[in-house]
């Protein structure tokens, strides 16, 4: 079974960088696509980016310039870099397998999450 | 960026109803589309991808249709689990976007 936990700071000053990391367990990153989702407090699910099983990434258009995902091999882990943050970005922060082939994916397993305030 | 729209926003209903929630995609996607349940505090779970397989486990109540830009979550017979929020989600290109939700709430 796999399992996904992020971790991170939970609060990140304003103009700051938003440091998280995803370990997983139960699966290779290096065989699956990884994603990052957030939820903003009260509201929907936001789809930040992806990385592919050759370390490749998407981004979401409106956070592309702040937004890197990278991956940790060795460690069975890929991490979430967003600069400049703002009060926007305070979310509960999800790290998930996106799981299929073709344009068949799906999000099978997820984190638990994590929330992030932005204050000084 | 495919904008997803899910309705109704919200709905009331009582265990045992049937229960059908609608996403209109802003251009085609084919059937590259998930639905995604979520319960307060927790992370969503897939229910339905490719817009009408079951994930494992998921209760056979649960049903998926559709294909383009129109597709449905139909629900047989509420259960007191399933009251939650639904999302939808399409995987045609990314951006991968979702619906904006539909809580389903007891009446």
């Amino acid at each position: 079974q796999v399992q996904l936990q992020e971790s991170g700071p939970g609060v990140v000053k304003p103009s700051e960088t938003l440091s998280l990391t995803c370990t997983v367990s139960g699966a290779s990153i290096s065989s699956y696509f990884w994603t990052w989702i957030r939820q903003p407090p009260g509201k929907g699910l936001e789809w930040i980016g992806n990385m592919d099983d050759s370390g490749n990434t998407n981004y979401d258009p409106s956070l592309h310039s702040r937004v890197t995902i990278s991956a940790d091999t060795s460690k069975n882990q890929f991490s979430l870099k967003l600069t400049f943050v703002t009060a926007a970005d305070a979310a509960v922060y999800y790290c998930a397998r996106d799981f299929g082939s073709g344009y068949h994916y799906y999000f099978d397993s997820w984190g638990q999450g994590t929330l992030v305030t932005v204050s000084s | 960026d495919i904008q997803m729209t899910q309705s109704p926003s919200s709905l009331s209903a009582s265990v045992g109803d049937r229960v059908t929630i609608t996403c209109r995609a802003s251009q085609s996607i084919s059937t590259y589309l998930n639905w995604y349940l979520q319960k307060p505090g927790k992370a969503p779970k897939v229910l339905i991808y490719d817009v009408s397989s079951l994930q494992s486990g998921v209760p056979s109540r649960f049903t998926g249709s559709g294909s383009g830009t129109d597709f449905n979550i139909t629900i047989s017979s509420l259960q007191p689990e399933d009251f939650a929020t639904y999302y939808c989600q399409q995987s045609f290109t990314t951006p991968r976007t979702f619906g904006q939700g539909t809580k389903v709430e007891i009446k």
